[in-house]
């Protein structure tokens, strides 16, 4: 059983564009992170929320962590080739991460 | 910097071999962990170490083993490999709290023949 559903799982989009990337769960999580992984490489964390409603800015990302902690959201303003890469989310149960689907962003120049 | 290193990029096996996958860490971390990751599915736990010598089996730890004697290396077993453990598998480790921030290798994408 999936605990962790991302979407869209596919993201095409031009430079410029602005997009949102959604983390939901039906479970409550103590803190959530988000992680990139480029081709060929491992999972690199970006950021992680941990209070409800919480909202953190990393340059042109932005994240929320929903005011039930069940979910979670990653917003990318003005989209560049840079940003082309998995996003995963993750989520923080008892003695481990859940993570999500993940979601293939590609950003086209 | 940071570093986990896995032994193999690619590897290539046969049905019904015993494959070892290696992965160490140079940070001195206490928690080292084992993942596949397929299309669709994200990344699912293997088995995971909060210890030398400790392991604990993940979400779907059906056909693997692990060995952990030493605090920087952690090995990930496949007793006898099948097709359907065709994946890409990454090893990662983090510090003190297991479900805290987790620093990943580049990965081994392991085909069964």
């Amino acid at each position: 059983t999936q605990l962790l559903e991302q979407s869209p799982q596919f993201l095409s989009i031009q430079e410029g564009e602005n997009l949102t990337v959604y983390c939901n769960s039906s479970s409550v999580f103590s803190s959530l992170q988000w992680y990139r992984q480029e081709p060929g490489e491992g999972p690199v964390l970006l950021v992680t929320v941990v209070t409800g409603g919480e909202v953190k800015k990393l340059k042109r990302l932005t994240f929320q962590f929903g005011d039930a902690r069940k979910d979670s959201s990653l917003h990318i303003t003005a989209a560049q080739p840079g940003d082309t890469g998995l996003y995963l989310c993750a989520g923080a149960r008892t003695d481990k991460l859940i993570f999500g689907t993940g979601t293939r962003l590609q950003v086209f120049p | 910097d940071v570093k986990v290193t896995q032994s193999s990029r690619y590897l290539v096996k046969r049905t019904g071999e015993k494959v070892f996958l290696e992965c160490v860490q140079d940070m001195d971390h206490e928690n080292m962990f084992w993942y596949r990751q397929d299309p669709g599915l994200g990344l699912r736990l293997i088995y995971f170490s909060y210890d030398v010598k400790m392991k604990e089996k993940g979400d779907i730890p059906e056909g693997y083993s692990v060995s952990r004697e030493k605090k920087e290396r952690f090995s990930l077993i496949l007793e006898s490999a099948s097709t359907n453990q065709t994946s890409m598998y990454l090893c990662a480790s983090s510090p003190g709290w297991a479900k805290g921030p987790q620093h990943f290798g580049d990965g081994t994408r392991l085909s069964i023949l």
